[in-house]
């Protein structure tokens, strides 16, 4: 089992669209967790950090359970320029590292 | 202020040859991270350095080293180059406790 797994994708959605994305996560102890944008040829950033009580930045809702082990993304009246691959991510129990899921790719089409 | 900055962008090797890459991390950072990343997949952990030592490896093979030199910056080598190491490699630096790592562009590499 991966220690992060996301659904790949694609999701295609018209502007304006509720999308939302889910991540699992294997390790229990892990400590913090993150969600990160890559766009096409370029280098991850970050997004949002996740927080345990539900944490939201303008059109971005990241919630964290953690009993399920389980992050999920929302992304409200989704923009053209919002395509891009979503990487959950999540830091060890050491706080030393940080794992990436595979991704999940969101498409918003006019 | 300088963001973290990757040499060569672009790589061609063939089976067998050796190669190093390079970062520079941002102004300020102490600890250097490589990441690994196949097409379509997400960034793969394959070292951190901190303090010119390397703190923590990912499940990669000894093939696979690095260095920090004192100034922070750091380099990436791969030895007995294998097709299946074709890949984007992304250097991330980030300042004591990882709470945000900040990536530069990578470098692609092909081995032929």
């Amino acid at each position: 089992r991966k220690e992060v797994e996301q659904d790949p994708g694609p999701f295609n959605v018209p502007e304006g669209a509720t999308v939302a994305f889910n991540c699992t996560y294997s390790n229990s102890a892990s400590q913090s967790f993150f969600w990160y944008r890559q766009d096409c040829r370029k280098e991850p950033k970050l997004l949002m950090s996740v927080y345990s009580s539900g944490n939201e930045d303008g059109r971005f809702t990241a919630q964290l359970n953690r009993a399920s082990q389980y992050i999920s993304l929302l992304i409200r009246d989704s923009k053209l320029s919002d395509s891009a691959t979503y990487l959950c991510v999540v830091l060890n129990n050491a706080g030393n590292m940080l794992t990436f899921g595979g991704g999940t790719r969101l498409m918003v089409k006019p | 202020d300088a963001g973290v900055t990757q040499s060569p962008t672009h790589l061609i090797k063939t089976r067998g040859q050796q190669v190093t890459l390079r970062c520079s991390p941002k102004s300020g950072h102490d600890t250097v991270s490589w990441y690994q990343q196949a097409l379509g997949q997400g960034p793969q952990f394959i070292f951190q350095y901190y303090e010119e030592e390397e703190r923590q490896r990912g499940n990669f093979p000894d093939r696979f080293s690095g260095h920090q030199f004192p100034n922070y910056s750091s380099e990436l080598n791969v030895n007995a180059l294998l097709l299946g190491d074709s890949a984007l490699y992304l250097c991330a630096s980030s300042l004591g406790t990882i709470k945000e790592l900040f990536f530069g562009s990578g470098t692609q590499l092909s081995v032929l």
